[in-house]
């Protein structure tokens, strides 16, 4: 059964802070990883990874998969209000999650 | 404009009246599934499909019933509605070239069972 644990499950941060979102991963036929960030409405993609090593940006955000260690990780720096939302992890043969990052960015 | 359409946005029921929510995709899509989201417990799979007339279980298959007649479509269909099936409900679609690529998500479901 294909696996996805992300961590940790609430982080509170002050506005210009730097964090790190954690997905691990134990899926048969890895192919991709898919981040997405959720507001109060249907998760907005962020990133597909397929390769080790190579990181995805866009922005203040960027992601990195280490096939080796089956995980991700999604780095937010000099975080906004408007970064606060739950961050998704996916992976697997019919696209499994985790349960998600809950991220409160504070003035 | 490409987009994932589920109907109803908001549904409240009572005990035991069947329902139907629809998903439509107009992205020509093999893949399409539903998740239900529940505080705390993320995006659960109920079941998904490959391609038309190919569906399978997914985590927490009880109680729900799909089909895919056509590529486009997958309906969600609760046969028995009971208050433990009260949540938001998600529909996605994707390509399956090599594996799952971006998934697109309908704008959700808000389901309410009294």
């Amino acid at each position: 059964e294909d696996k996805v644990v992300q961590s940790p499950l609430s982080l509170v941060v002050h506005e210009g802070d730097t964090v790190t979102l954690n997905c691990s991963y134990e899926v048969t036929n890895f192919r991709s990883l898919l981040w997405y960030k959720q507001e109060k409405k249907a998760p907005t993609f962020l990133f597909m990874l397929t390769s080790s090593g190579i990181e995805k940006k866009s922005g203040r955000l960027s992601s990195i998969l280490d096939k080796k260690e089956l995980s991700s990780i999604l780095n937010i720096t000099a975080t906004q209000t408007g970064d606060s939302a739950i961050y998704l992890c996916a992976a697997g043969y019919a696209l499994n999650f985790g349960k998600g990052t809950s991220l409160l960015v504070t003035p | 404009e490409a987009q994932v359409t589920q109907n109803p946005r908001y549904l409240i029921t009572v005990t035991g009246k069947k329902l139907t929510v629809t998903c439509s995709q107009n992205m020509n899509h093999e893949y399409m599934s539903w998740y239900r989201q529940d505080p705390g417990l993320g995006l659960r799979q109920i079941y998904y499909s490959m391609n038309v007339e190919v569906t399978d279980k997914g985590d927490v298959p009880e109680g729900y019933k799909v089909s895919r007649k056509e590529k486009r479509n997958f309906p969600l269909i609760l046969e028995s509605p009971s208050p433990n099936q009260t949540s938001l409900y998600f529909c996605a679609s994707s390509f399956r070239d090599r594996g799952i690529t971006e998934a697109f998500f309908g704008q959700g479901t808000r389901l309410t069972v009294v």
